[in-house]
């Protein structure tokens, strides 16, 4: 099993504060790392598959960054909103093996 | 297209019986990979196919799981004899490229 650990487990937002949280990985045998958005009672939505090291990611007002040196990778929601509410896994891809991890769960308050 | 289609959404069975769990990727994709999600591991991959063939089957959990992909479009997860451990959300997804779709679901209660 490959330890991919999420940082913080959970948070609270206010309607249009910024917020960002981590998703830690193995720094060897990287291949992938791909950040899921899952709403309660949906199935998980593909955000962003990112491969090179110093990638950057952008969709909407969340965009990612990718440190495979130092096996991390930041999620940033900019200006949140109620919708945004929801649990971001992480999944890292390395050796043929999938990994994901426990998820941060964003509550966004109006 | 409608997706990744699984099947029953809703699964509530007796400890020992057979449970059969079906899933019809995006016509197209050449991955198939089948997911747990439990309140205590989170979700977790537990097997996956290329172009029908298991790659890998290392998150099966025990031999009473198998997965099976006969063909291109259909693929099922079964669980001979069930446990109530067992009991958890199963989630299957195709891929082509990077991107993977998920299905809705199939939530198993074993009893």
């Amino acid at each position: 099993i490959l330890n991919v650990e999420q940082s913080p487990q959970s948070l609270h937002v206010q309607e249009g504060d910024s917020t960002n949280f981590t998703c830690s990985f193995p720094s060897s045998n990287f291949y992938a790392l791909h950040w899921y958005r899952w709403e309660t009672a949906k199935s998980p939505e593909a955000l962003f598959v990112m491969t090179l090291n110093g990638d950057e990611k952008k969709k909407g007002r969340i965009s990612a960054t990718l440190n495979t040196k130092e096996g991390y990778s930041y999620l940033y929601i900019k200006g949140s909103q109620p919708e945004d509410s929801a649990t971001y896994l992480c999944a890292f891809m390395g050796d043929y093996k999938l990994s994901f991890g426990a998820g941060t769960t964003v509550t966004v308050r109006a | 297209d409608a997706g990744v289609i699984q099947s029953p959404r809703h699964e509530v069975t007796e400890m020992g019986q057979e449970v059969t769990l079906r899933c019809k990727p995006i016509s197209g994709h050449d991955y198939l990979f089948w997911y747990r999600q439990t309140m205590m591991r989170g979700l977790e991959l537990l097997i996956y196919f290329n172009n029908n063939v298991p790659i890998d089957d290392s998150g099966m959990p025990e031999d009473r799981f198998s997965a099976k992909m006969p063909n291109a479009s259909f693929s099922t997860l079964k669980i001979q004899p069930s446990e109530p451990r067992d009991s958890a959300v199963y989630f299957c997804a195709s891929s082509f490229g990077q991107f993977s779709t998920f299905g809705s679901g199939t939530r198993l209660t074993v009893v």
